[in-house]
């Protein structure tokens, strides 16, 4: 089993909806969350970062962590036509970090 | 945040050859990261790289088959050798430049091995 589960996707949603990505992990040493976003053909781009329970917004993303369920969220409002990429979930914790396979989102305008 | 180029950006190689990766950070940082991204998949650390010293390889990795260099603090190489279609993947290097806080990447290399 993998120690990092991720909402497998594709999303394809219409421009302006309200979008949610997950994750599940099973490491409880994981301490800290982070979301990346990769757009085709480039690399991961560090979208936001958390360490403890929560929310965190940023603009139209808002970041949620769940540690008694062992659980991640990333919330995208207001989706735009940009925001279509694949997002990858990540944790770091006792010294590792381990990635989500990734959720691909489609925004059509 | 670093900023990394990476490059080539792409590459189709015959199989049995060679590819080496080059990597150049615009500060100094002390770990580099190589990573593999396979289609649909998540990714894969094959070593860390830090200046002066051998590279760590992960489970399922080898130097012979995975050499790294890491000749000062903003500079390192990852060669792909004696390649076959399997080795076709995205490459991608990294450093920690957040700390815990996550990864800077670099564009990636896309090889096809034919």
């Amino acid at each position: 089993q993998k120690e990092v589960e991720q909402d497998p996707g594709p999303l394809s949603v219409p421009e302006g909806a309200i979008v949610s990505l997950n994750c599940t992990y099973s490491n409880s040493a994981f301490q800290y969350f982070m979301w990346y976003r990769q757009y085709s053909r480039k690399g991961p781009e560090l979208l936001m970062y958390t360490y403890s329970s929560g929310n965190k917004e940023d603009g139209r993303f808002t970041a949620q962590v769940d540690k008694s369920s062992k659980y991640i969220s990333l919330f995208i409002r207001d989706s735009q036509p940009s925001d279509s990429a694949t997002y990858l979930c990540a944790m770091t914790g006792a010294g590792k970090s381990t990635f989500g396979d990734g959720t691909t989102l489609t925004v059509k305008p | 945040s670093a900023v990394i180029s990476q490059k080539p950006s792409r590459d189709i190689c015959q199989r049995g050859t060679s590819l080496t990766i080059q990597c150049q950070v615009d500060s100094q940082v002390t770990m580099m990261f190589w990573y593999r991204q396979q289609p649909g998949q998540s990714l894969t650390l094959i070593a860390t790289a830090n200046q002066g010293s051998e590279a760590t390889y992960e489970s399922g990795f080898v130097i012979d088959k995975f050499p790294i260099s890491r000749p000062n603090l903003t500079f390192s190489t990852l060669t792909v050798s004696n390649m076959s279609p399997e080795d076709s993947s995205i490459y991608l290097c990294s450093v920690d430049d957040r700390g815990n806080y996550g990864y800077t990447f670099g564009s990636g290399t896309r090889l096809t091995v034919v």
